[in-house]
């Protein structure tokens, strides 16, 4: 019954190559993101879904295009993958509206590009 | 847009110590300010957080303080245990409305030294 779920938690690609990340949340949130933490450990969000609907895109190169189905899921999809893409990327969620705001975060997807 | 600044970045204290971390934020809207530890490999977790409207807030061995004229927020430790060595995050948010936009700090490195 894990609240925030993201696959795969391990992912080795070579340069070039498309890939997937996908997430989905269990807690009934209405806004989710994606975020990416560096070799450095900074955390900086790259996109936030409210109810599905893009709300912030923060100057992530146009390769990475995100993809909400559903309130509960928040895939992100990174085309011709480049050695600098190689980092641990996390998944939250939170809800906007309401008493709190705590983000929950999945266990997050390393990604290495070789 | 928001902008979050964290010091020191790593921190070394001797159990039993108190240990300090500081942040200032630039947008004077923030109004939610959550702290997240990292453990090694895992995802960042909520441990506590405050709102504008509160200028302390304390639970057990953890509390945070906010100055909203000078824009700052601090976490406090006291007593600290090998335990608590984690890197830590302190974020800015406005909450409420469509957009839930946690902007984090550049992160703290603690280590406590048995």
């Amino acid at each position: 019954d894990t609240a925030v779920s993201q696959t795969p938690k391990y992912l080795v690609t070579q340069m070039g190559n498309d890939k997937s990340i996908k997430c989905e949340q269990n807690l009934g949130h209405d806004t989710m993101y994606w975020y990416k933490q560096d070799s450095k450990k900074f955390l900086k969000i790259m996109f936030s879904y409210n109810n599905k609907e893009l709300i912030i895109n923060e100057t992530v190169p146009n390769r990475f295009s995100p993809k909400s189905p559903d309130k509960a899921h928040l895939n992100l999809h990174i085309n011709s993958l480049e050695l600098g893409d190689s980092a641990v990327y996390f998944c939250a969620s939170s809800q906007v509206i309401g008493v709190g705001t705590e983000a929950f975060f999945g266990q997050g997807t390393r990604l290495t590009v070789v | 847009g928001e902008n979050v600044e964290q010091h020191p970045s790593t921190l070394s204290v001797q159990e039993g110590d108190s240990a300090v971390i500081k942040c200032t934020y630039s947008d004077s809207a923030s109004n939610y300010f959550p702290w997240y530890k990292q453990e090694l490999g895992k995802r960042p977790q909520l441990i506590i957080d405050i709102r504008s409207n509160v200028g302390e807030k304390k639970d057990q061995r953890i509390a945070v303080t906010l100055n909203k004229t000078a824009k700052h927020f601090s976490l406090h430790i006291t007593e600290t245990q090998p335990e608590d060595s984690a890197v830590y995050f302190c974020a800015a948010s406005i909450y409420g409305g469509a957009t839930n936009k946690l902007i984090f700090g550049t992160g703290t490195l603690l280590a406590v030294q048995p």
